[in-house]
């Protein structure tokens, strides 16, 4: 039972360059989520979705685009990588989305962008 | 702008004794609240949920919850060197395209041997 994974588990990239963060849950879950965490700021929320072809923007959108066109994927893309984007990248997904529904979270993505 | 803050940090116990970890929210519509643990360098793993005021008990941990005064707090007992974790309290709240939970920065704590 694998749960929750991402891909790749550390990157580097340049300034510009696209980068596509993975995520898969085997558990079947409504919800899914992408939070980046930094010093001095905790996790926060980027984008979320809710079923396949639905998502919504988070705290911090800007610069990144979500999709999801099957329940058990939710890539995230930096389509053009800044600096300022180098942090952990956590996916997490719940059940059903309620307020009282745990997320689960991936072991997170390391990404440096040079 | 919904806000989640927890006592600044780090804190340090000594093996046995209780720590005691304390967060606050702005968002007076919030309807659940989370405590995660993580370890340096992992993700971060659900350990105590609380949705009601008064204490919830659960081993070691208990999480206490005052939605007059804002306040979730995380006692933990006995406290032990592989305790030693980052604690990160979460908010939940509806939104209307499903929760949404908004997480502290985290408090670091540290037991001694």
């Amino acid at each position: 039972d694998a749960g929750i994974t991402q891909s790749p588990r550390y990157k580097i990239t340049e300034t510009g360059r696209q980068v596509t963060l993975m995520c898969h849950q085997t558990w079947s879950h409504s919800y899914m989520f992408w939070y980046r965490q930094d010093l001095g700021h905790g996790l926060r929320l980027i984008y979320y979705s809710a079923a396949a072809d639905i998502t919504d923007k988070g705290e911090v959108p800007d610069g990144y685009v979500v999709s999801r066109s099957k329940t058990e994927n939710f890539p995230l893309t930096l389509e053009s990588a800044t600096r300022s984007q180098t942090s952990v990248y956590f996916c997490a997904s719940s059940h059903s989305g309620t307020s009282t529904d745990t997320q689960y979270f991936g072991p997170g993505t390391r990404l440096t962008v040079l | 702008q919904k806000e989640v803050e927890q006592n600044s940090g780090p804190l340090s116990v000594p093996e046995g004794a209780i720590a005691s970890l304390n967060c606050t929210y702005s968002d007076r519509g919030s309807q659940s609240f989370f405590w995660y643990r993580q370890y340096s360098g992992k993700s971060p793993e659900l350990i105590m949920s609380i949705y009601s005021n008064g204490d919830k008990e659960d081993g070691r941990f208990t999480a206490q919850l005052n939605k007059a005064s804002q306040y979730v707090s995380l006692l933990i007992r006995d406290s032990q060197p592989s305790d030693s974790a980052t604690y990160l309290c979460a908010v939940g709240s509806e939104e209307t395209s499903g929760s949404r939970l908004t997480f502290g920065e985290g408090t670091q704590l540290t037991v001694n041997p």
